[in-house]
């Protein structure tokens, strides 16, 4: 079974400042997605960023990139210019690639507070 | 664009009662979840289905089922509810393909079970 580790519980960040928050996962396929997903206060998740396996470069939005290790199996997301509204929980998540496969996995999640 | 609505925001129930959790999504999405959301658990799949009729177990599906008898309708049901079912709940729908791969998700419901 594919598993996505978030070690970091809970983080903080100065507003204006740069954050970057892990995520590991476990698979033994090769073609699969990666996203990171964002949760503020009011609950509704949201789609951060993305990334293909098969893609060596990193995904990029904005002020929002990701740092894929695909050896490593590592995937981090880094938030420049950390603005109040980023304040949020933030999911990693995995899918296999192809038909037949539904299941979106997540991680536990770390919570990120923005400091004034 | 995309919406995903679940039919209570909050809900309080009592042991035993049988708890209907409706999901409705307004884009034809093929696939429809239900996780379950808990603090230090992060999100959990409870169902999910691939098409109407057609459904398959997460990674926590006791003391739950679904019902998918139209597209864009999808329901968790607590056929007895207990107080370890107290959580936050999540329905999101999803249509993937090579261009598709976000899921979207609706608001969550809040169930306080007594």
């Amino acid at each position: 079974a594919q598993t996505v580790t978030q070690s970091q519980p809970e983080m903080s960040v100065q507003e204006a400042e740069t954050v970057t928050l892990s995520c590991t996962y476990d698979t033994s396929e090769s073609d699969y997605y990666l996203f990171w997903y964002k949760q503020p206060p009011s609950r509704q998740m949201i789609l951060v960023i993305r990334q293909e396996a098969y893609k060596q470069q990193n995904a990029t939005e904005n002020r929002f990139s990701v740092n894929f290790q695909k050896a490593a199996k590592s995937f981090s997301l880094k938030i420049s210019d950390s603005q109040l509204g980023d304040a949020a929980m933030y999911f990693c998540a995995y899918r296999i690639a192809g038909a037949g496969s539904y299941q979106l996995t997540f991680g536990k999640g770390t919570k990120l507070s923005v400091i004034p | 664009d995309v919406k995903v609505t679940q039919s209570s925001r909050y809900l309080v129930k009592r042991t035993g009662e049988k708890v209907f959790l409706e999901c409705v999504q307004d884009m034809d999405h093929e696939n429809m979840f239900w996780y379950r959301q808990d603090p230090g658990l992060g999100l959990r799949l409870i169902y999910f289905s691939y098409d109407v009729k057609m459904k398959e177990k997460g990674d926590i599906p006791e003391g739950y089922s679904v019902s998918r008898e139209k597209k864009e309708r999808f329901s968790l049901i607590l056929e007895s509810a207990s107080t370890n079912q107290t959580s936050m709940y999540l329905c999101a729908s999803s249509f993937w393909d090579s261009m598709n791969t976000e899921a979207f998700f609706g608001q969550g419901t809040r169930l306080t079970v007594v």
